[in-house]
């Protein structure tokens, strides 16, 4: 069965860079979620898009915006990245509020 | 205090045993409670999720949902060592987010 497509699957940024995260959900989901997990540590929600509009918003920075796009996938852009972005980012996708299925995720470097 | 609570580990069981993973959340109005597996380094699997009160089964694993204790577990029967992972506990309102426990690490023993 097809899953949460995500890419890169490995990023590597200098402080003040941007970066740019994709995420394909599985076919026929509308709603997409993503998430940040620090080392450690449990995912975060940060924001959630349903029918192309946003539906959540979790803790994510105001240097972070995402889209949900017409063949909804969705992308997660972050500004002036910190140190402290450094991370592992899961998208995740569901047919409406039902279960949730995470891509494989984005590792972030930020040095 | 988070949302969602779980039994912090880590646990160690030995191949074959029982592992008993618990979680409690706060907010009484959460409908949907899942069990994901993660490996280090890897996303989350899904292993259970439950709604309703009372216990349900796929084969090995085993959650039970108690809403008025707002409590939830998952068993794992016949321990392998395949199932060394970090184990969250994750809460839906039926909203947007899923909250997430902070895991609990399980080992087996071979």
């Amino acid at each position: 069965a097809a899953g949460v497509i995500q890419s890169p699957r490995h990023l590597i940024k200098e402080k003040r860079e941007t970066a740019t995260l994709k995420c394909y959900p599985i076919p026929r989901h509308d709603t997409v979620y993503w998430y940040q997990q620090g080392p450690g540590q449990d995912p975060q929600f940060l924001i959630s898009f349903y029918e192309k509009m946003q539906s959540d918003k979790g803790s994510i920075p105001d240097r972070f915006s995402a889209q949900q796009f017409s063949d909804y996938h969705s992308e997660l852009n972050m500004s002036s990245l910190e140190l402290g972005d450094s991370a592992l980012y899961f998208c995740a996708s569901s047919l409406g509020t039902d279960t949730q299925y995470f891509g494989p995720g984005t590792r972030l470097t930020v040095l | 205090q988070k949302e969602v609570e779980q039994n912090s580990g880590p646990l160690s069981v030995p191949e074959g045993a029982i592992a008993s993973l618990n979680c409690t959340y706060s907010d009484r109005g959460s409908q949907s409670f899942f069990w994901y597996r993660q490996y280090s380094g890897k996303s989350p699997e899904l292993i259970m999720s439950i709604y309703s009160n009372g216990d349900k089964e796929d084969g090995r694993f085993t959650a039970q949902l108690n809403k008025a204790s707002q409590y939830v577990s998952l068993l794992i029967r016949d321990s392998q060592p395949s199932d060394s992972a970090t184990y969250l506990c994750a809460v839906n309102r039926h909203d947007y987010k899923l909250s997430f426990g902070a895991g609990t690490t399980v080992t087996v023993r071979a």
